[in-house]
């Protein structure tokens, strides 16, 4: 099955700085992979998300980058605010079928003011 | 526009008693369903999906089973509940491959 790796687990920029997730999955048979935003006591909230035919996807200040060769994908987030505090989540899969998702451990943000 | 609802939102149950979770999704029609359990801290590990009324497939071996008796409705129940089944459950629905979660139950095993 697929398996799902991001880095790292904690990050913390000053706030105006840039952030950057990184994941990497194995199966080469996903072609979706969204990204998930998860703030204390609420569901995760997808915020951004990629196809595999697609490089590339911007919206504002957050970007999402696929490498479909080395099985990678990225966030990032630019002009850090401290609303960006939060826990995120890659996940891989497949948007057909059943469209399971496999997901990332996930990596607590913190921006400092 | 599509919403999901979760209830109830919290909830504390001595170990041993049973369990039943209700999602229902509105404003789309034949979805995927999913719940997730969420430990403190931790990652999603999905429980169950669902791809039509009365079709179930179980991720992880446990003491939960789920139920789709409506098109929009997703329940996880459990007979005895174990110490080991507290957590933050989430619902989820898809379409296109885009899964978007309810609120979630905190649910307190004790």
């Amino acid at each position: 099955g697929e398996n799902v790796e991001q880095h790292p687990s904690t990050l913390s920029v000053q706030e105006g700085d840039s952030a950057v997730i990184k994941c990497t999955y194995s199966d080469s048979a996903s072609n979706y992979f969204p990204w998930y935003k998860q703030e204390l006591g609420k569901g995760p909230q997808l915020i951004i998300d990629i196809r595999s035919n697609v490089g590339e996807k911007k919206d504002q200040r957050i970007a999402v980058t696929l490498n479909k060769t080395a099985k990678h994908f990225s966030l990032h987030i630019t002009e850090t605010q401290p609303e960006d505090s939060a826990v995120y989540f890659c996940a891989a899969g497949s948007n057909f079928g059943n469209e399971k998702l496999t997901f990332g451990t996930g990596t607590r943000l913190t921006i400092i003011p | 526009s599509q919403t999901i609802h979760q209830w109830p939102a919290t909830l504390v149950q001595p170990v041993g008693s049973p369990l039943s979770l209700e999602c229902t999704v509105e404003g789309t029609s034949n979805p995927n369903l999913y719940w997730y359990r969420q430990a403190a801290g931790r990652g999603l590990q999905l429980l169950f999906y669902s791809v039509g009324i009365g079709q179930i497939s179980s991720e992880v071996p446990q003491n939960l089973s789920a139920s789709r008796p409506q098109d929009r409705q997703f329940i996880l129940s459990s007979k005895k509940l174990l110490l080991s089944d507290s957590g933050f459950y989430l619902c989820a629905w898809s379409t296109g491959g885009e899964q978007y979660f309810g609120p979630g139950t905190r649910l307190t095993v004790t």
